[in-house]
């Protein structure tokens, strides 16, 4: 069974500044997808951004970019220029090539965001 | 217009009653699921249907009833409810196509006295 680990329970950043947040996963699959999920206070799911395995080319959407390092099973977002609407719980998924329903998205436990001004 | 909608967005009950959340998606989308993320917001899939049958149940109690009358919609009936079952509950469906990139509703949040 695939496993998603966020290693860092809190992060905080300063506005404007760069940060990091970390993902490891475990898989025996070659083909798969990574997200990075933002939850707000308001509850809100929200996909920040999205990475296919077989793809080597880094993702990047605005000011948000992920690290993928497939032979490390590794998937970090990077968000510059931090504003304090960044703050949020951050969330890494893991979704297998399945189809038909059979994709179940499996989640890190998640990183709690804050931007101090 | 909202994607995907859930109803109620706040559920409170006592222990022992019956509830039911509904969930309703007007992406066209054939896919559709519940999760549950716990009081440490840990999120978790329960079960996934596609064009109203069943795929995913992930050992969930049997108190538990997912029904999809329709690919748009998917509710969830929960019978003799326990204080362990206090959580958020979201819906979301995948579009088709390669990513089957999920979308969520705003969640429930059922609280059990």
């Amino acid at each position: 069974a695939q496993t998603v680990t966020q290693s860092q329970p809190e992060m905080s950043v300063q506005e404007a500044e760069t940060v990091t947040l970390s993902c490891t996963y475990d898989t025996s699959e070659s083909d798969y997808y990574l997200f990075w999920y933002k939850q707000p206070p308001s509850r809100q799911m929200i996909l920040v951004i999205r990475q296919e395995a077989y793809k080597q080319q880094n993702a990047t959407e605005n000011r948000f970019s992920v690290n993928f390092q497939k032979a490390a099973k590794s998937f970090s977002l990077k968000i510059s220029d931090s504003q304090l609407g960044d703050a949020a719980m951050y969330f890494c998924a893991y979704r297998s090539r399945g189809r038909g329903g059979s994709e179940k998205l499996v989640f890190g436990k998640g990183t709690k965001l804050t931007v101090n001004p | 217009d909202t994607a995907v909608s859930q109803t109620p967005k706040y559920l409170v009950t006592q222990m022992g009653n019956d509830k039911s959340i509904k969930c309703e998606q007007n992406l066209g989308h054939d896919t559709m699921y519940w999760y549950k993320q716990d009081s440490k917001k840990f999120l978790k899939i329960m079960f996934s249907y596609n064009n109203k049958e069943l795929i995913i149940n992930e050992t969930v109690p049997n108190r538990f009833s997912p029904k999809s009358p329709d690919k748009a919609h998917l509710n969830l009936h929960i019978n003799s409810l326990e204080l362990g079952d206090s959580a958020v509950y979201f819906c979301a469906s995948s579009a088709p196509g390669t990513w089957g990139e999920a979308f969520f509703g705003q969640g429930t949040r059922l609280t059990v006295v």
